[in-house]
């Protein structure tokens, strides 16, 4: 079974810092990723995703994330983060062709200004 | 506009009775999906469905059914028998298997 792992519970920077959230995931085979952000509030948004060519994939608002399939890791960066950023950030993990989306347990990122 | 709503924004429930929430979508996906957040526990599947008139459970779906009668609807009862219904529960649809899936607003289910 697949499964993701976030390790950073909650992470508190100053504006302008450079965040990077990890994430791993434990699947042998090939897999899709996703980071999905939920600010205050709001529903659940993509922010971006991987399914396959360029291991490095940018998203929405200026943030990357980067597999890296030897370390079965997806992590989410940005080089400067701002106020608005802060949010709640879930990785989520699928195989190709299988319904169902395995989410890991949250990141919560305080920015403070 | 396009997109997944849900109804209520907030629903409370009392011991022993069933309720049901509402999704609807105009993506025209054929697939849609229920999960439940708790704090600290990120997101759980609940049921799913792929086409029509098909659903199958998910990782938590004790509790709860749903139906699918209508590619744009996708309801979920919480019966009296999940004891734990307190959370806010998502819905989300995809275009098909394996694709991204998009979320809806949610609904936040109070036990009185």
């Amino acid at each position: 079974a697949q499964s993701v792992s976030q390790h950073n519970h909650h992470v508190i920077l100053s504006e302008a810092a450079s965040l990077e959230l990890g994430c791993n995931y434990s699947y042998g085979g090939t897999v899709n990723l996703f980071w999905y952000v939920q600010y205050p509030g709001q529903h659940l948004q993509l922010l971006l995703k991987y399914f396959s060519g360029d291991p490095l994939v940018k998203g929405i608002k200026g943030f990357e994330a980067e597999f890296i399939k030897s370390k079965f890791s997806f992590n989410l960066r940005k080089p400067s983060v701002q106020w608005s950023d802060t949010a709640e950030y879930f990785c989520a993990v699928n195989a190709p062709g299988n319904e169902k989306l395995t989410f890991g347990t949250g990141t919560r990122l305080t920015i403070i200004p | 506009d396009g997109g997944i709503t849900q109804s209520p924004k907030y629903l409370f429930r009392k011991e022993g009775q069933n309720v049901t929430l509402s999704c609807e979508q105009n993506l025209n996906h054929d697939a849609m999906y229920w999960y439940r957040q708790d704090p600290g526990q990120g997101l759980r599947l609940i049921y799913y469905s792929q086409i029509v008139n098909d659903f199958q459970k998910g990782d938590i779906a004790e509790g709860y059914s749903v139906s699918r009668e209508k590619k744009e609807s996708f309801p979920l009862t919480v019966t009296s028998a999940q004891k734990n219904p307190t959370a806010f529960y998502l819905c989300a649809s995809s275009a098909g298997t394996g694709e991204t899936q998009y979320f809806g607003p949610g609904t936040r289910l109070l036990v009185l």
